[in-house]
């Protein structure tokens, strides 16, 4: 079926490193869209990625569609402790186009 | 708060008890999802209304799910005769209009099954 494939799975980093989590849709999507988790917490909007080769950015997270549409990455420039959570990717799969699919996310550490 | 809400937030029960979970929408928003997400995944959808018809269902609900949004505001989630395998975090969100449109999450129930 129609999935949408997350890597890696765990980063833990060191504050002040970068970080980056990668997505991959089986199909092309019409827009990808980025949540995070805190721990304990619910998937908290970001961003909303539509255009090919989209680059979005908020802060030192920078958010970027692929040129297919198929792929979208996320990256934190100098992560902080505050950036700790999980990272989910989510596509509008299915007929209706309304459901979203999610990847597994990448759970972030941030080591002080 | 104009946030998505749900209640309760936390829910324990025994197998074979029938649980209901609540959800309020951001008050103008049409459409309402239901998610389930397990430890270390990310939230598979459930079902989803636009205002109170139901317009599609996950293979994940089961004949043991049912889910209503009688006068298109509020919506719940029953379960009956509860499983180990039901314990999870349900998550509702809402949108105003479907496919491009941003889903709000509520904070979500979570329910172990004992």
């Amino acid at each position: 079926g129609q999935q949408v494939m997350q890597i890696p799975q765990y980063q833990h980093v060191q504050e002040g490193e970068d970080f980056t989590t990668y997505c991959n849709s089986s199909t092309t999507l019409s827009n990808i869209q980025w949540y995070k988790q805190r721990p304990g917490g619910h998937p908290v909007f970001l961003i909303q990625l539509v255009k090919s080769g989209e680059v979005k950015k908020q802060k030192r997270l920078t958010f970027q569609f692929g040129e297919a549409k198929k792929n979208s990455s996320l990256h934190i420039t100098a992560t902080q402790t505050t950036d700790v959570g999980t990272y989910f990717c989510a596509g509008p799969l299915g007929t209706s186009g309304s459901r979203l699919t999610f990847g597994e996310g990448t759970q972030l550490t941030v080591n002080p | 708060d104009t946030g998505v809400s749900q209640n309760p937030r936390h829910k324990i029960t025994k197998r074979g008890q029938n649980v209901t979970f609540r959800c309020d929408p951001i008050s103008e928003h049409n459409r309402l999802y239901w998610y389930r997400q397990t430890l270390g995944q990310g939230p598979e959808f459930l079902t989803y209304f636009q205002n109170e018809a139901q317009l599609e269902k996950s293979r994940l609900l089961s004949d043991r799910f049912s889910a209503e949004r009688p006068k298109g505001s509020f919506s719940t989630l029953e379960i009956q005769r509860t499983e180990q395998g039901d314990s999870a975090m349900y998550l509702c969100a809402s949108s105003q209009g479907g496919g491009r449109r941003t889903q709000y999450f509520g904070p979500g129930t979570r329910l172990l099954v004992l």
